[in-house]
């Protein structure tokens, strides 16, 4: 079965600041996708950057790029020049079949001016 | 521009109560889904649907039932409402199983 795991419950960046909210996952399969999605108080799920395992090369959205290591099973986000936008739960996720997610359990991130 | 639509919001209902919560996506997605988020969880799959007519159980699906008549409407319901239920609820759809979930704006549901 697949596992994703957030460590980090909570964290804060001042605004303009750099900030990586970890993510590692467990999964038996070979070819699968990850994501990171943003949830603001609005409660709308948001899709903030997507990779998949067999391309090596770490997907990168404007401020947003991860670091994936596959061999480790990590796949950390970081948010570059950090927003008052930026201002969300952050949920990381797997799927083998992009129908069927599996989340972590999230990381609030709070930005400060 | 509508993309999945979720309905109601919000519900309250009183526990042994049944309602169905309605989900539907304008964008001939094949894929649907729906997921349960409850705090320090984050999100379950409870039911997905890989076209009309196909659905399968996910993590949590007791208590839930779905249906899949068309390609557009998948329809979450509540035979018995129980407290364990209160949720907030998002369904979800992708064109295929390799491609973005596109999510509703999710029900919040509280059985008393």
């Amino acid at each position: 079965a697949q596992t994703v795991t957030q460590s980090q419950p909570e964290m804060s960046v001042q605004e303009a600041e750099t900030v990586t909210l970890s993510c590692t996952y467990d999964t038996s399969e070979s070819n699968y996708y990850l994501f990171w999605y943003k949830q603001p108080p609005s409660r709308q799920m948001i899709l903030v950057i997507r990779q998949e395992a067999y391309k090596q090369q770490n997907a990168t959205e404007n401020r947003f790029s991860v670091n994936f290591q596959k061999a480790a099973k990590s796949f950390s986000l970081k948010i570059s020049d950090s927003q008052l936008g930026d201002t969300a739960m952050y949920f990381c996720a797997s799927a083998y079949n992009t129908d069927k997610l599996i989340f972590g359990t999230g990381t609030r991130l709070q930005v400060f001016p | 521009n509508a993309g999945v639509t979720q309905t109601p919001k919000f519900q309250v209902l009183k526990t042994g109560q049944s309602m169905t919560l309605q989900c539907a996506q304008d964008m001939n997605h094949e894929y649907m889904s729906w997921y349960r988020q409850d705090p320090g969880m984050g999100l379950r799959l409870i039911h997905y649907s890989v076209g009309a007519g196909i659905t399968d159980q996910g993590e949590v699906p007791n208590g839930y039932n779905v249906s899949r008549s068309t390609t557009e409407d998948f329809p979450l319901r509540l035979l018995s409402a129980a407290p364990s239920q209160t949720s907030v609820y998002f369904c979800a759809s992708s064109i295929d199983q390799n491609t973005e979930a596109f999510f509703g704006q999710g029900t919040r549901l509280t059985v008393v």
